[in-house]
């Protein structure tokens, strides 16, 4: 199947940094990634819609000044949680599709631990 | 945002058993989707159902997308020691996938 990057796959930051994670296609064009949060021993909840070359499209409940999300390229979207605080500590996964979404399966990025403390 | 109904929440099994999990939703999906995640990963897709009706295989797993459209089930057989993870489906409808609960395996050697 593709394959999707995600870097970092763990990072810890202070309180009130930003942190960037970044989710590739490395051998696909991905013109929609998904975003997902996931706490421990729980489903994937999904944050954000992201197509490339316009505004991602978030979900009842997600802050989007908090969540900031770029879709710059068709291989390339990124992630930033904005003045991160503990309860921003979570799994937060992307998946990408490989294109019309009718028949196409999603595959995911191996994940990123953000652990804020 | 809306979930569906995954089941059961855990199971604990012998190796070699047979395992049966199943998923179910108020709502219609288009396809039929069946993940397993191991831990600090992100799920790996296992079987994808497009087909009301449709039955698939892919080794030891089978899974059907319920005539309905509002369900569909997993089963694995012969369970072996590497099938121990938590498993999901999810349903899409859209570009939008739902997920279940989740199911944790565990395979007792």
């Amino acid at each position: 199947g593709a394959v999707v990057s995600q870097h970092p796959s763990w990072v810890i930051c202070k309180s009130g940094t930003s942190v960037k994670i970044e989710c590739r296609s490395l051998d696909f064009q991905a013109t929609t990634m998904f975003w997902y949060r996931q706490f421990p021993k729980q489903s994937l909840m999904l944050m954000a819609t992201s197509n490339e070359g316009s505004k991602a499209t978030y979900e009842q409940g997600v802050e989007k000044d908090k969540f900031l999300i770029n879709h710059a390229s068709l291989t390339l979207s990124t992630l930033t949680v904005t003045s991160a605080h503990p309860e921003d500590s979570s799994f937060y996964i992307c998946s990408a599709t490989t294109g019309p979404l009718l028949n196409t399966e999603a595959f995911f990025g191996q994940g990123t631990r953000l652990t804020v403390v | 945002g809306q979930q569906l109904n995954q089941s059961p929440q855990s199971m604990f099994i012998q190796e070699g058993e047979d395992v049966s999990m199943n998923c179910t939703s108020s709502s219609i999906f288009n396809t039929w989707l069946w993940y397993k995640q191991d831990p600090g990963e992100g799920p790996v897709l296992l079987i994808a159902l497009y087909k009301a009706g449709e039955l698939t295989s892919n080794g030891r797993l089978t899974a059907q997308f319920g005539i309905t459209r509002k369900d569909s089930f997993l089963n694995i057989s012969a369970s072996i020691p590497s099938d121990v993870g938590i498993y999901f489906c999810a349903g899409r409808m859209g570009g939008k996938l739902t997920f279940g609960q989740g199911t944790i395996l565990t395979v007792h050697p």
